[in-house]
């Protein structure tokens, strides 16, 4: 089965800096996708990036960005220029046939 | 475009009752899938809907089901109710069917309370 790790529960950026979440993924398929969604307070969740497994290049979406390592199963994403409204509890998930999330991430910015 | 909505936003329920939860996906969107979000086990995947028919279903009991309408609208049963099934429902669609490929839209979710 395909799992999806989060090792970080909680982290914490100081605004306008940077920060990486982390997430790694087990499978045994080639063809896959990988997201990143954000669910603030008001929990309704929201797609932040994409990242599709057959794709070598690593996705990017004005300050969000991944590091795609397909051999080492891992996706990360880079937060750059951190602002208040990107506090929010984030999920990595990954999709072959069904959505797997990962634990989740909350983060934290501060002023 | 109308985003996805989730009816009821809250329901209290006690245990032994049956629910049923409804789910209007972004028009156009054939597809429907519906997760449960709980502090314990996190975000899992319930099933998908397809035109009408349930395409994929995840590892819950068969308390949990589903269905779809010709319109794509979709409702999800929850009978016999337990205290654990107490979560945020959330219903996501998608134009095709949410193999990665489409986009998922999430609903607000739906809170449900069982005591």
């Amino acid at each position: 089965a395909q799992t999806v790790t989060q090792s970080q529960p909680e982290m914490s950026v100081q605004e306008a800096e940077t920060v990486t979440l982390s997430c790694t993924y087990d499978t045994s398929e080639s063809d896959y996708y990988l997201f990143w969604y954000k669910q603030p307070p008001s929990r309704q969740m929201i797609l932040v990036i994409r990242q599709e497994a057959y794709k070598q290049q690593n996705a990017t979406e004005n300050r969000f960005s991944v590091n795609f390592q397909k051999a080492a199963k891992s996706f990360s994403l880079k937060i750059s220029d951190s602002q208040l409204g990107d506090a929010a509890m984030y999920f990595c998930a990954y999709n072959n046939n069904d959505m797997r999330f990962g634990a989740g991430t909350r983060l934290t910015v501060k002023p | 475009k109308a985003g996805v909505t989730q009816t009821p936003r809250y329901l209290i329920k006690t245990r032994g009752q049956q629910v049923t939860l409804s789910c209007s996906p972004i028009s156009g969107h054939r597809s429907v899938s519906w997760y449960q979000q709980t502090p314990g086990q996190g975000l899992q995947f319930l099933f998908e809907y397809f035109s009408e028919t349930q395409r994929n279903k995840g590892n819950f009991p068969g308390r949990f089901s589903g269905r779809q309408f010709s319109n794509s609208r979709s409702e999800m049963n929850v009978s016999t109710l337990e205290l654990g099934d107490s979560a945020l429902y959330l219903c996501a669609s998608s134009w095709g069917l949410a193999g990665g490929r489409y986009e998922q839209f999430f609903g607000p979710g739906t809170r449900l309370t069982v005591l």
